[in-house]
């Protein structure tokens, strides 16, 4: 079974540039997530997708971020403009239910640097 | 609001030695606890969880994990640690059985000696 993948892996751009990140499932996982991590911390989540509704996008700046998970497989997150302060991994994970439990997968992460 | 603290920011250990890795957690209702590892240039990798039943947790690679109520601990332990087991590990609390936002302690980095 494919895990979760993303891509690009790396990405370097200059700050007020736009930048987009793309993320696919594990298949049949309705749940998907992204989190950003700084460096030497946790990740933190920006948004949560059930299927194609954004559940909690509480901590997403929707200033500059954006995010779309059309026909609820494949995302897309945004950055317009970029700013120094997003250099950060940005990690896209899917969730399973398995008898009542949820368990969170992690892909590979987008590691952003902005100069 | 919920939070977790990893106190120990590098732990050292040397190979063959037992390893137990702290995680507090702060969490109004049911906690939902988690364990995952991270190599570098990896994603996160699930090593156990705690929902509810038997307070000890057998994971994957040899780790388990003990989860104390009164004390609001989830320390991660492991008898005999190898080389391969040097990488970022960190502790997680969600809620409504794990279908919420983790909320991610700052993580512990481990270093093995031979």
């Amino acid at each position: 079974e494919a895990g979760v993948v993303q891509s690009p892996r790396y990405k370097i751009i200059e700050k007020k540039q736009p930048v987009a990140f793309w993320c696919n499932p594990i298949s049949g996982h309705n749940t998907l997530y992204w989190y950003r991590q700084n460096l030497g911390q946790g990740p933190e989540l920006l948004i949560r997708y059930e299927n194609e509704e954004a559940v909690d996008d509480s901590q997403l700046p929707k200033d500059r971020f954006s995010a779309e998970r059309l026909k609820g497989v494949d995302s897309t997150l945004k950055i317009q403009p970029a700013e120094l302060g997003d250099s950060a991994v940005y990690l896209c994970a899917s969730s399973l239910v398995t008898a009542g439990e949820y368990e969170q997968y992690f892909g590979p992460g987008t590691r952003l640097t902005v100069t | 609001a919920q939070s977790v603290t990893q106190p120990d920011i590098h732990i050292t250990v040397s190979e063959g030695a037992s390893l137990e890795l702290r995680c507090n957690y702060s969490y109004g209702a049911t906690p939902y606890l988690f364990w995952y590892v991270q190599s570098p240039g990896q994603g996160l990798q699930l090593l156990l969880k705690y929902f509810s039943g038997d307070t000890l947790v057998q994971g994957i690679k040899g780790f388990e994990a003990e989860f104390k109520r009164s004390q609001s601990s989830f320390n991660l332990r492991k008898p005999s640690v190898h080389w391969s087991d040097a990488a970022e590990y960190f502790c997680a609390v969600a809620g409504n059985f794990g279908n919420e936002k983790l909320t991610f302690g700052t993580g512990t980095r481990l270093t093995i000696i031979p």
